[in-house]
C-alpha cells in the first residue's frame, strides 16, 4: 500500500524564522496532497492541499511544494510564531479505493522565542 | 472549531470496565471514521462508516465495537480493553468515502486504561 514517510521528527525554530517541513510518498499516481496541524490537545487541523497538476500552492503565511518527479511534498511556513508550534503530518491518498488518506508520522516544530 | 465533537475529552478506565466514546458532526458528511492514535506512530484507521454503513474494519480487536445510528454520529464501545489500548482516539467525518476526501477531526478522547 501506500506509505508516507517524514524526513524529520522534529524541528526547532527560530521566532521569525521561516520553517520547512519534509515529506516523501511511495505511489507516483497519487494525485492529491494534504498538510495536518495538530496542536497539543487538539485533532489534526487541515492547513493546506495540493493537487498533483500543481507544483506550488501557497497560503496565510504558508506554502506547499510539491515535487513529483522524486515524490517529495514539503511546507513552508513564513516568519514562525509562537502559535505554530505543533506537530505537522502530510496525508496522501491510500492505493485501495475507498479508503481514506495515508498519514505521515508527524513533525513536531518547535518555536524558540 | 471543525464541527465534529467528541465526548468525553479524557476517559480513565480499568480492564473490565465497559465504556462508550462519542461522536458527532455538524458538517452533514456522509462519511465518518475511528483513528487511533499512539506515541511515536502513525495514524491508526479503525472504522470507516458511509451513509451508516460499516465499509472498513481494519483488523480491529473486538473489545472494540462501533456504532453509526445515523450518518451524524458515530460511537466507540469499549470493553475489556487492554492497558496498551491506551491512546488518542480520534473521529473525524468528509463528505463523501474515497481516497481523496479531506478529513475533518475532532479533538479526541483521551484514553488511559489501567
Amino acid at each position: 500500500g501506500e506509505s508516507v514517510g517524514l524526513h524529520l521528527p522534529t524541528l526547532s525554530v527560530q521566532e521569525g524564522d521561516n520553517s520547512i517541513i519534509n515529506c516523501a510518498y511511495s505511489n507516483s499516481a497519487s494525485d492529491y496532497f494534504i498538510w495536518y496541524k495538530q496542536e497539543s490537545g487538539k485533532g489534526p487541523q487541515f492547513i493546506i492541499d495540493i493537487r498533483s497538476n500543481m507544483d506550488k500552492r501557497q497560503g496565510q503565511r504558508v506554502t506547499v511544494l510539491l515535487n513529483k518527479t522524486v515524490k517529495h511534498l514539503s511546507l513552508q511556513i513564513a516568519a514562525t510564531q509562537p502559535g505554530d508550534s505543533a506537530v505537522y503530518f502530510c496525508a496522501v491518498p491510500s492505493n485501495s479505493g475507498n479508503t481514506p488518506l495515508v498519514f505521515g508520522k508527524g513533525t513536531r516544530l518547535s518555536v524558540i522565542a | 472549531e471543525t464541527g465534529v465533537t467528541q465526548t468525553p475529552r479524557h476517559l480513565v478506565m480499568g480492564m473490565t470496565n465497559k465504556k462508550s466514546l462519542k461522536c458527532e458532526q455538524h458538517l452533514g458528511h456522509n462519511a465518518m471514521y475511528w483513528y487511533k492514535q499512539s506515541a511515536k506512530k502513525p495514524l491508526e484507521l479503525m472504522f470507516v462508516y458511509n451513509f451508516k454503513e460499516q465499509t472498513e474494519n481494519n483488523s480491529v480487536p473486538s473489545r472494540f465495537s462501533p456504532e453509526c445510528p445515523n450518518s451524524s454520529h458515530l460511537f466507540l464501545h469499549l470493553h475489556t480493553l487492554q492497558p496498551e489500548d491506551s491512546a488518542l482516539y480520534l473521529c473525524a467525518s468528509s463528505q463523501d468515502q474515497g481516497q481523496n476526501e479531506k478529513l475533518f477531526f475532532g479533538s479526541g478522547t483521551q484514553l488511559s486504561v489501567l
